[in-house]
């Protein structure tokens, strides 16, 4: 059964940054793109961009080109997003979800606050 | 960067009544391919969003008939018939044409 596990809660400073994890089981992470998503009620779903774990090619939407690092670890099938220079605005619940098929992670609230 | 505009941003709906959903696209979806690479999601409160319809107007496992996709090119529409309470939350349409990807600014469906 794939499976996409999260990390828990987080809560940081401003101008902090953040490390999440998508441990994925079930499947090889290699065999497909790693999406991560941004939710905020009040402004929607947001995508953030894509990993390639098979070679670490990714591609960002613009917007989030500065804010937002993917990576990935094969040895332990699980990507990464590093979110920097945290501001309230980044405050949300992120999903990794793999597409074609569709599965996604159970989502990982992050609160920016000092 | 494509923009995919929905309407209505709510829908107000008595059980068993049809609701319809629009997402136009700035432009067109038909990929190289030949595809159009259009889903639609539905996010419950406090859930990940789940995958009702891909391509257009294929419906994900699972997923009732009571969900229809259809659309082309730019514009698409979700029909839901027979609406019942578990379908309450709030719908999207996302594109995978162009990237970026972009999703809908969302539809949120409430019960009467």
């Amino acid at each position: 059964e794939v499976q996409l596990q999260q990390s828990g809660p987080e809560l940081r400073r401003p101008g902090s940054s953040v490390k999440l994890s998508c441990k994925a089981s079930g499947y090889s992470i290699t065999d497909y793109l790693m999406h991560w998503v941004k939710h905020r009620p009040e402004h929607g779903l947001e995508w953030i961009g894509w990993i390639d774990p098979e070679d670490g090619e990714t591609k960002y939407a613009q917007k989030f080109q500065s804010k937002a690092t993917l990576t990935a670890d094969t040895s332990s099938n699980t990507a990464y997003m590093q979110l920097s220079s945290l501001t309230s605005e980044d405050t949300a619940t992120y999903f990794c979800a793999r597409f074609e098929p569709d599965y996604w992670g159970q989502g990982v609230m992050v609160t920016v606050s000092s | 960067d494509v923009v995919l505009t929905q309407t209505p941003v709510s829908l107000s709906v008595t059980l068993g009544d049809q609701a319809s959903i629009s997402c136009r696209s700035s432009q067109s979806l038909v990929y190289s391919d030949g595809n159009t690479y259009l889903k639609w999601y539905l996010q419950k409160p406090g859930q990940s969003p789940q995958l009702l319809i891909y391509e257009v107007s294929n419906r994900f496992s699972g997923v009732p008939d009571r969900f229809i996709g259809s659309g082309s090119g730019t514009d698409f529409t979700l029909k839901i018939s027979r609406v019942e309470p578990e379908d309450l939350g709030v719908y999207y349409c996302f594109q995978a044409t162009h990237d970026p990807l972009t999703f809908g600014s969302g539809t949120k469906l409430e019960i009467k």
